[in-house]
């Protein structure tokens, strides 16, 4: 039950695009389909903003997207805004209903 | 509108022992798996335990198994972490989290639990 790695930190600029990868394992996220990102502001509760590697929750701004290839997953903020800035975190299922987390990435919007 | 309050924290002393619940509502409890993910002060996000809607299948991060124990009442719409044998790692903010096609839709604001002689 390793963490998935994520860079600790990324920054972008209003309106540019920024990625964040996930890094796991083929006993995690390249095993499964259900990698999920949240994101969480100081002292607030997690927000779901991906499910299954690519689906977004109702609400979630299209800017959002999630995508994966082999044991890494990503998330992508098309059109960065200044209310983005927070910490990001990705999740996988990893089997035997079990489920492990990234590091987390604090996302600033210079 | 779904709502979960956790409640139960507070301090304990190092090998004490604390239950947390989880109220919810707005949602047919009985229908929805959920689990428990803690947060260490300025650290990341932990799963710790998982709990299946009726089914009774139930699993622990290596972190806590042996310690900890999840448990549900789906008369009273409440989930509850018996915490055991508790050490400074085990200090943080604990959320319960409602399960839906592998994601965690829906958290409560967070109980803290802190250990501390």
């Amino acid at each position: 039950q390793s963490a998935l790695t994520q860079p600790r930190s990324v920054s972008g600029s209003p309106g540019q695009p920024v990625t964040i990868s996930c890094t796991g394992t083929s006993s995690d996220v390249g095993a499964y389909n259900y990698v999920s990102w949240y994101q969480q502001y100081p002292g607030k509760a997690p927000k779901l903003m991906i499910y299954d590697v690519s689906k977004r929750p109702s609400g979630v701004p299209d800017r959002f997207s999630g995508s994966k290839s082999g044991n890494t997953a990503s998330l992508t903020i098309s059109g960065l805004q200044a209310e983005d800035e927070a910490d990001y975190y990705c999740c996988s299922y990893a089997g035997s209903f079990t489920w492990v987390f990234g590091g987390g990435t604090k996302l600033t919007v210079l | 509108e779904v709502q979960l309050v956790e409640s139960g924290g507070g301090l304990v002393q190092p090998g004490g022992s604390l239950r947390l619940s989880c109220a919810a509502s707005g949602f047919t409890f009985s229908n929805y798996s959920m689990n428990w993910v803690r947060q260490a002060p300025g650290k990341g996000l932990e799963w710790i335990s998982y709990i299946g809607s009726s089914r009774p299948i139930i699993d622990y991060a290596d972190s806590v198994k042996g310690r900890f124990t999840i448990s549900r009442d789906n008369a009273k719409n409440s989930l509850y972490l018996q915490m055991n044998s508790l050490g400074d790692d085990d200090t943080a903010v604990y959320y319960c989290a409602r399960d839906y096609s592998y994601g965690l839709w829906d958290w409560g604001q967070g109980a803290l639990v802190t250990v501390s002689s």
